[in-house]
């Protein structure tokens, strides 16, 4: 089964409106990372997180770990048409290697105009 | 620079025949990862090297599938035989382990779209 939960697995949004999701894991991670792929495309990396409770920013994009470092948030505000995508939140797991992320099974977002 | 590069992109095959598929990972990256993808299961992590060696291939479905390595510019995954249920993209993915043994971003190629009939 997943191990790590992301929710919700669809979000509809207006264009300019703006929403979250959220990334959910049973075990401590060591990192968590956050990948957008668009619509028959691959996986591209946005960012990577590792500290307890840390956020970042890119642009309209929001990223923050838990301060137990367990969950992760992707929040984006005023969307836009070319935010439509699938995101993945993906983590590596403290009792894994290092190379064993383990991903979300994703939130797919539509954008109306 | 070039990225990482699959092929083929598309392979369609009827249930039974052998498959292989192929990754030239990042000049540099010395990490080369497995994955699949399909509605039901999301993506999966199928096996991943480290300086050509496999470190973990638990994902590796069953004994039909195989992976190697056999230099740092060159991977394949093969399929023997296929079976319907394997149908799904399957994508490569590079990086660099970093010093101290942190690992840096994951690079995916384009995918390979797989259809066994």
């Amino acid at each position: 089964g997943q191990q790590v939960m992301q929710i919700p697995q669809y979000q509809h949004v207006q264009e300019g409106e703006d929403f979250t999701t959220y990334c959910n894991s049973s075990t401590t991670l060591s990192n968590i990372q956050w990948y957008k792929q668009r619509p028959g495309g691959h996986p591209v990396f946005l960012i990577q997180l590792v500290k307890s409770g840390e956020v970042k920013k890119q642009k309209r994009l929001t990223f923050q770990f838990g301060e137990a470092k367990k969950n992760s948030s992707l929040h984006i505000t005023a969307t836009q048409t070319t935010d439509v995508g699938t995101y993945f939140c993906a983590g590596l797991r403290t009792t894994d290697s290092w190379g064993k992320l383990q991903f979300g099974a994703g939130t797919q977002v539509v954008v109306t105009p | 620079d070039a990225g990482v590069i699959q092929s083929p992109r598309h392979e369609v095959t009827e249930m039974g025949q052998e498959v292989t598929l192929r990754c030239k990972p990042i000049s540099g990256h010395n990490s080369l990862f497995w994955y699949r993808q399909t509605m039901m299961r999301g993506l999966e992590l199928l096996i991943y090297f480290n300086n050509n060696v496999p470190i973990d291939d638990s994902g590796m479905p069953e004994d039909r599938f195989s992976a190697k390595m056999p230099n740092a510019s060159f991977s394949t995954l093969k399929i023997q035989p296929s079976e319907p249920r394997d149908s799904a993209v399957y994508f490569c993915a590079s990086s660099r382990v970093m010093a101290g043994g942190g690992q840096d971003t994951q690079y995916f190629g384009p995918g390979t779209r797989l259809t066994v009939l």
